[in-house]
């Protein structure tokens, strides 16, 4: 079967970087990504990873690892506002995605 | 209207009643989506159409229907309510040129059945 891992939840300080990890299983591969969603939200894309390595974004970098099936989302000089949960999915050999559980990060002062 | 559109908001719904949530996306994209979110749960695809006239069905497709007339609307019906079908409904829509052609969602119907 098909299958998206990430941790539940995670806890950060406001100023400092969090790594998010999420593993995958999935019938093909046509590329990975990551979306941000607040609570009460729709989720909004971030990124987009296709070939190994890391895609910087400002604030935000993504990396990928075809052959280990495995992608992290990098924050850095994290921002109250960047408490939400960060949501991994995995375009299949079918053109679709294929989403994890999410990850609620929870940004303290 | 800008980007993708979802209505009703929220809805409360008799076990048994039928039920169509409507979506609409004015950025002229091909591939419209439905997924239902639960709890701990990724988003889940219910149905989904690479262009108009054309349907699919994904991962939960069981107990709702689609119809896909036009380029800019997608509506989801539910012939007859159940109450696992409580969830809050995400359209989306995806066709820009080029990578990575992400998804883009409308605000959700958050749908509760009794």
């Amino acid at each position: 079967g098909q299958n998206i891992d990430q941790p539940t939840e995670m806890t950060a300080t406001e100023g400092a970087i969090v790594q998010i990890n999420c593993t995958y299983q999935t019938s093909g591969f046509n590329g990975l990504f990551w979306y941000q969603q607040h609570a009460g939200e729709a989720p909004t894309f971030l990124s987009y990873n296709v070939l190994d390595g890391l895609e910087e974004k400002g604030r935000f970098s993504s990396f990928l690892s075809r052959s280990k099936g495995y992608s992290y989302l990098l924050l850095k000089e994290l921002q109250m506002k960047d408490s939400a949960s960060y949501l991994c999915a995995v375009r299949d050999s079918n053109y679709q995605l294929i989403w994890g559980a999410g990850t609620k990060l929870i940004i303290k002062p | 209207i800008a980007g993708i559109t979802q209505a009703p908001t929220s809805q409360i719904l008799a076990a048994g009643r039928r039920m169509t949530l409507r979506c609409t996306q004015d950025m002229r994209h091909n591939a419209m989506y439905w997924y239902r979110q639960d709890l701990g749960l990724g988003l889940r695809l219910i149905h989904y159409s690479n262009t108009a006239g054309t349907t699919g069905k994904g991962e939960v497709p069981d107990g709702y229907s689609v119809s896909r007339a036009n380029t800019d609307d997608f509506p989801l019906t539910l012939a007859s309510a159940v109450p696992s079908q409580t969830s809050v409904y995400f359209c989306a829509s995806s066709g820009s040129s080029g990578s990575p052609d992400e998804q883009f969602f409308g605000p959700g119907t958050r749908l509760t059945v009794l």
